[in-house]
């Protein structure tokens, strides 16, 4: 069975730091696209960030490049999503995701919430 | 704002058809055929229904179909059942999603 399951969600203000993790099983994660996805609270979903297989390539949604980094580890099988400068406008539902292929997002995992408020 | 433009509400009476639009550009819907559609139930995370425009993951029942013309894609629900009441997502390469449809079974 194919989980995911992310950790490290919370409460932060605003200007603060947070680092979100996720850990993955069943899936062969080092040959895997991983990416995350959020989704603030009664909007809709919002393409965050994605990292190829070996960690070489990345790209960052136009509302994040600069603060966030993405990143992960093949030897523990996990994926990680640093926070930096968080604005209220980053308060949501952060999903860890597999890529299948072309934006096409068939693993999910139960979402972390992360609040940024004073 | 959202990248693809879809209708913020549907709805159909159990056992009707029901037909979600997703538009887009000549940049994205009108270049390829990765378009995929997601189903989120409250609470929960979304599910992948329709990948590569038609295509539907193993478990997914037939109910659920995917077409695309120009730079408008297409969900169509058959034999809608309450279970389906849900909001459902297109998203298309690389990484733009939909604004999202609530649909109804009424």
């Amino acid at each position: 069975e194919v989980q995911l399951v992310e950790s490290g969600g919370g409460l932060v203000q605003p200007g603060g730091s947070l680092r979100l993790s996720c850990t993955v099983s069943g899936l062969t994660f080092s040959h895997t696209w991983m990416t995350w996805v959020r989704q603030a609270p009664g909007k809709g979903l919002e393409w965050v960030a994605i990292i190829d297989p070996s960690g070489s390539a990345i790209e960052y949604g136009g509302s994040v490049e600069g603060r966030f980094t993405i990143s992960r580890d093949n030897v523990k099988n996990s994926l990680s999503l640093h926070m930096n400068s968080l604005e209220v406008e980053d308060t949501a539902v952060y999903f860890c995701t597999r890529d299948r292929g072309f934006s096409s997002f068939d693993y999910w995992g139960q979402g972390a919430l992360v609040t940024v408020s004073s | 704002q959202s990248a693809l433009t879809q209708p913020p509400s549907a709805s159909g009476s159990p056992g009707q058809s029901v037909t979600i639009s997703c538009t887009g550009t000549t940049r994205d819907i009108g270049a390829h055929n990765y378009v995929s559609w997601y189903q989120q139930r409250p609470g929960k995370a979304p599910k992948l229904i329709i990948y590569e425009v038609y295509k539907r993951p193993s478990g997914v029942p037939d109910r659920f179909s995917g077409s695309k013309s120009g730079n408008t894609a297409s969900l169509t629900v058959s034999g809608l059942q309450a279970e389906d009441e849900a909001d459902y997502y297109c998203g298309s390469f690389v990484g733009l999603f939909g604004g999202g449809t609530r649909v109804t079974v009424l």
